[in-house]
């Protein structure tokens, strides 16, 4: 099974600033790499898809890169909104496997 | 705009069985793949199956393999879970999604075994 390594597991921000969440898998997936969002007692939503392709709706403030096993999600300007814990997945084979989660808490 | 609604989570004993559905509506569910993905209290995703857009393909994670079935009934836009042999470390939220990309998510049903 590919194995999704994120870091780091938790992390403090203010409002207004700039993170960066690296998501490292096992063997090479390609651009197969997916980031959602969570929110507590809610479901997860897709934020981009195909590493760096953003989901319609989805600001612009977030941004994916990557390919090949290392991954990154930035948030340029961290929102009221976005904290929440961030989970990676690669879609590339089976079984589909995620990333542990990273809780982006407030400072 | 796109919805997916689960049911038929509850309590059920260990060695018991659940089915579980998700409702889909506001696009063509015979054009897309379909997973369940299920999320034990406190801990991380997992995903647990997924089955072809035509039902040709279905694959599971290893930790059902044998004990869940994946199916669809594309007239009805419905996706299904049976659940069988279900063990206390099946505790968990269960949701449906759409696609390869899990692009919409339902709001999840909660399974509960214990005795």
């Amino acid at each position: 099974d590919i194995q999704m390594t994120q870091s780091p597991s938790s992390l403090s921000a203010s409002v207004g600033d700039r993170i960066t969440i690296t998501c490292r898998a096992s063997q090479v997936i390609a651009n197969s790499l997916a980031w959602y969002q969570q929110k507590p007692g809610k479901a997860p939503e897709l934020l981009l898809y195909g590493a760096s392709t953003l989901k319609s709706g989805v600001p612009s403030r977030f941004t994916g890169g990557g390919s090949g096993t290392e991954f990154t999600l930035t948030i340029s300007s961290l929102q009221p909104e976005d904290f929440a814990t961030y989970y990676c997945q690669q879609y590339y084979t089976t079984p589909r496997t995620f990333g542990q989660g990273t809780k982006l808490e407030i400072k | 705009q796109v919805q997916l609604v689960e049911s038929g989570g509850g309590l059920v004993k260990p060695g018991g069985s659940l089915r579980l559905s998700c409702a889909a509506s506001g696009f063509t569910f015979s054009d897309h793949y379909m997973s369940w993905i299920r999320q034990a209290p406190g801990k991380g995703l997992e995903w647990v199956a997924y089955i072809s857009s035509s039902s040709s393909f279905t694959n599971y994670a290893e930790s059902v393999k044998g004990r869940f079935t994946i199916s669809r009934d594309s007239a009805k836009n419905s996706l299904f879970l049976q659940m069988n042999s279900l063990r206390v470390e099946d505790t968990a939220v269960y949701y449906c999604a759409r696609a390869r990309s899990l692009d919409y998510w339902g709001q999840g049903t909660l399974v509960t075994v214990s005795s």
